[in-house]
């Protein structure tokens, strides 16, 4: 079956530690998206790939990373800098044919 | 900068019920608008869309109409059932291919109760 896994689902880090959010797809799709999820914020953008080996930030960029080395991967990275990294963070990719984000499970990160 | 805004909830209703949700969106030119729905512990599965003016999505009984007019995507259903019972989100996407991004309202948690 072709989709997105995220792994782990749910990850616990001590303050001052960083932290990498896997994001795999086998949907052959070239865009690939970062979002947090915050309780009544809705989605926010972090980084945004649209091919590999090119990222944009999105408008919450600050504190992460990100690479895309592979055209399956798409790996977050939650950096120290990070000043509130307790959130739910979702992966995605886009069907350009037909203009349509398919999202993974999520990772549940909780700082200690 | 592109926007969208949908009803705070959460909405409770019984089972049977009739459900709107409302959305209404800010954006220049004509984007394409979509209801994502989220389960809990899960993420955002589509549940409709609509590119242009006029055209109306629908999935599993749910039914949206794009309404350049009044900028509005409001979310129906005829009747509820406990399975629906989830987090609805409104989007927006501007322009194309693989440099498009999608902007989200903030969702609404719909409660169907028996």
């Amino acid at each position: 079956d072709g989709g997105i896994t995220q792994s782990p689902k749910y990850l616990f880090r001590k303050e001052g530690q960083n932290v990498t959010l896997s994001c795999e797809q086998n949907l052959n799709h070239d865009a690939m998206y970062w979002y947090r999820q915050d309780p009544g914020q809705g989605l926010r953008l972090i980084y945004y790939s649209q091919i590999v080996n090119d990222f944009q930030k999105g408008d919450i960029a600050e504190g992460y990373s990100v690479s895309r080395e592979k055209k399956e991967s798409f790996p977050l990275t939650v950096t120290s800098a990070q000043k509130n990294p307790t959130a739910f963070y979702l992966c995605a990719s886009l069907n350009a044919g037909v203009g349509e984000q398919f999202f993974g499970p999520g990772t549940r990160l909780t700082v200690l | 900068g592109d926007s969208v805004t949908q009803m705070e909830g959460p909405v409770t209703l019984s089972e049977e019920a009739f459900l709107t949700i409302n959305c209404t969106y800010t954006a220049t030119g004509y984007p394409s608008l979509f209801w994502y729905v989220q389960y809990p512990g899960e993420g955002l599965q589509l549940l409709l869309k609509a590119t242009k003016a006029d055209d109306k999505g629908s999935n599993k009984g749910f039914e949206a109409t794009y309404r350049k007019e009044t900028t509005s995507f409001h979310l129906e259903k005829g009747s509820v059932q406990v399975s629906d019972s989830a987090v609805y989100f409104c989007a927006l996407r501007r322009g194309t291919g693989t440099a498009s991004k999608l902007t989200f309202g903030t969702g609404t948690r719909l409660q169907v109760t028996l």
